[in-house]
């Protein structure tokens, strides 16, 4: 079962360079989530989405930006990454925008430099 | 937004020990959750409180949520060795982000085998 499978697993990337993080869950969970982890942060909320169609922004939603084109997929894009994006991080799902049994995926190290 | 308050930051016990940590609000909770983070993985849900007063078990883990829905406590009994990572207390915010998970920022464990 793969559950959520985030791309790349890590990543350079030069300061005004733009990229996108992939995250696809086979679940067929409605809701999906976007967090960042850093030291003594915890995990904080970017980005979320209830349902396909529909984008929401979570705690820290400043450089990025996403889309939920259907159930499946859910990517978080930088579009002129900054240093201070440097961080882990995590897609999640639900099965719904009530459930707060999230399944996470393995995360994504980016480094900008 | 709602913050989550987790004691202690980091514990180093040795295998065999109990461990007891827990997490506090500001603000009323109505569900409590603990996840569990593997070193390089994202975090796993462990147990999931919903109500007032419950006391809920998973194997060697045991959760409370507490009386006054402020605050909730986990506690491991007979350590072992990977019983070790980020302990995450969360529970759903409120406001712009639609009740969505806020996480605390961890308890580290590390058991001495």
């Amino acid at each position: 079962t793969a559950g959520i499978t985030q791309a790349p697993t890590s990543q350079i990337l030069a300061a005004g360079r733009s990229m996108t993080l992939r995250c696809t869950q086979d679940m067929r969970h409605n809701a999906m989530y976007w967090y960042r982890q850093d030291l003594g942060l915890g995990l904080r909320l970017i980005h979320y989405s209830n349902t396909a169609g529909t984008t929401g922004k979570g705690e820290v939603p400043d450089g990025y930006s996403v889309s939920r084109a259907n159930t499946d997929d859910f990517p978080l894009t930088l579009a002129s990454a900054v240093p201070s994006q440097t961080s882990v991080y995590f897609c999640a799902s639900s099965v719904d925008s009530d459930n707060y049994g999230y399944t996470f995926g393995s995360g994504t190290r980016l480094t900008v430099v | 937004g709602q913050q989550l308050n987790q004691s202690p930051q980091s514990m180093f016990i040795q295998e065999g020990e109990d461990v007891s940590m827990n997490c506090t609000s500001s603000s009323i909770f109505n569900t409590w959750l603990w996840y569990k983070q593997d070193p390089g993985e994202g975090p796993v849900l462990l147990i999931a409180l919903y109500k007032a007063g419950e006391l809920t078990s998973n194997g060697r883990l045991t959760a409370q949520f507490g009386i006054t829905r402020k605050d909730s406590f986990l506690n491991i009994s007979a350590s072992i060795p990977s019983d070790v990572g980020i302990y995450f207390c969360a529970g759903p915010g409120s406001g712009g982000s639609n009740y969505k998970l806020t996480f605390g920022k961890g308890t580290l464990l590390t058991v001495n085998p």
